[in-house]
């Protein structure tokens, strides 16, 4: 079935500096790739997503690329701060609606001060 | 905004018992509502998927039977666990999304499940 891998099952960064996090899907017809946080002990909040339409987004703090060749997408967290820890999902979806959210197995983000 | 209220935000029960949790999505319409579990240690896995005016779509793993779903309006959904063990444990989370307008799916705060 469809599969999306998330490479970093943990990340450790300096504030301040950036961290990346890599994401591989197997099904080619996935046009949909949001990413949630999840806080120790709480559900999981949406943090950004992109469509198969563009290749970067960029939400302040925030920065999605897709490589729909490769079919990999990351997200790049700039000037991280310790709020930013937590686990980062990436998922990916097919176009219409009544297909489901596929999820990858979480990066535990640590920024440390 | 979109906000998805899920509760209760905990619960216990024996083994062999059964427990209800319902999610309200306010201030959009949920079309769809898909039902998630994340077990300990492990990712989100789908339970089942329903979309408004179609049938419930379960995954592999799980059934109707086990884990009855109802949304009867664009604003509600209940799920029941039907004789809960040990393996049932975990965050169960409610996610809705309106495909009229976005693609996004908003998550509840979720329900922890332990079984005794």
């Amino acid at each position: 079935g469809e599969k999306v891998e998330q490479h970093e099952s943990t990340l450790s960064v300096r504030e301040g500096d950036s961290a990346v996090i890599n994401c591989t899907y197997t099904d080619t017809a996935s046009s949909y790739f949001p990413w949630y946080k999840q806080e120790a002990g709480k559900s999981l909040h949406f943090v950004i997503d992109i469509r198969s339409n563009v290749d970067r987004k960029q939400s302040q703090r925030l920065i999605v690329l897709l490589d729909k060749k490769a079919k990999r997408f990351s997200l790049h967290i700039t000037a991280t701060q310790p709020e930013d820890s937590a686990i980062y999902f990436c998922a990916a979806k097919r176009g219409s609606s009544g297909n489901k959210l596929i999820f990858g197995i979480g990066t535990l983000l640590s920024v440390k001060p | 905004g979109a906000l998805v209220y899920q509760y209760p935000r905990r619960t216990i029960c024996k083994s062999g018992t059964s427990m209800r949790m319902e999610c309200q999505a306010v201030g959009f319409q949920a079309t769809s509502v898909a039902w998630y579990r994340q077990s300990p240690q492990k990712t989100f896995e789908l339970i089942a998927l329903s979309t408004v005016n179609s049938a419930i779509k379960y995954e592999q793993n799980f059934t109707q039977e086990k884990f009855p779903i109802s949304h009867p309006n664009l604003s509600f959904s209940s799920m029941t666990v039907l004789n809960a063990y040990l393996e049932d444990r975990g965050l169960y989370l409610c996610g809705a999304v309106d495909w009229g307008s976005a693609e996004t799916l908003y998550f509840g705060s979720g329900t922890r499940l332990t079984v005794l």
